[in-house]
């Protein structure tokens, strides 16, 4: 079966640091996304892992390790703007499979 | 398009009636996705084309959900006899790529509500 799991709701105060954690089981893996999904919006594209180890890109960092299923997400010096819903996917092929995303708020 | 677009934005229905949502994807991008949000949760994936095959169907709901891409570009998602439970955010996606490796590009969806 195909299970991707990430907490539902996580708060952080403007300008710290915070990590959304995904696991996932699925049948198949070719790669692990991660979208950012404003209220009402498209998500939109911010990180691919395809190996083990971390990725990063200006504020946003994201961390894979294969073998136990596991990624995160890493936000530095948070925005009241990173407000949002993430989703974790899991690239099964043929199509990105979805996590529930985890609703992001940022307070001052 | 610079982008992928879909219409209409928003769309209520009668239970009971049917619908067509509209998904334009960027031009060239082989790989067209459908997808439904409902309201906190994650994208579910309905179905999938490349070009005009349609090669999976295996999210579509019932048999009341139907979609087409006959010219491998436009395609459109038409639901009949629509019910309560078919209220949700119907995402449209598109990928250059034959696969999903390389991640999708997503329209901003129509919000469908049915009454």
């Amino acid at each position: 079966g195909q299970n991707i799991d990430q907490p539902t709701e996580m708060t952080a105060t403007e300008g710290a640091i915070v990590q959304i954690n995904c696991t996932y089981q699925t049948s198949g893996f070719n790669g692990l996304f991660w979208y950012q999904q404003h209220a009402g919006e498209a998500p939109t594209f911010l990180s691919y892992n395809v190996l083990d180890g971390l990725e990063e890109k200006g504020r946003f960092s994201s961390f894979l390790s294969r073998s136990k299923g596991y990624s995160y997400l890493l936000l530095k010096e948070l925005q009241m703007k990173d407000s949002a819903s993430y989703l974790c996917a899991v690239s099964n092929t043929d199509k990105l499979i979805f996590g529930t995303g985890t609703r992001l708020q940022v307070f001052p | 398009g610079a982008g992928v677009s879909q219409s209409p934005r928003y769309k209520v229905a009668k239970r009971g009636q049917d619908v067509a949502l509209r998904c334009d994807p960027i031009s060239g991008h082989v790989s067209l996705f459908w997808y439904q949000q409902a309201l906190g949760q994650g994208p579910e994936f309905l179905t999938y084309f490349q070009n005009e095959a349609q090669l999976d169907k295996s999210g579509l709901p019932s048999d009341r959900f139907f979609a087409e891409r006959p010219e491998g570009s436009v395609s459109t998602l038409k639901i009949q006899r629509t019910q309560q439970e078919d209220s949700a955010v119907y995402l449209c996606a598109s990928s250059l790529a034959k696969t999903a490796n390389y991640g999708y590009t997503f329209g901003s969806g129509t919000r469908l509500t049915v009454v």
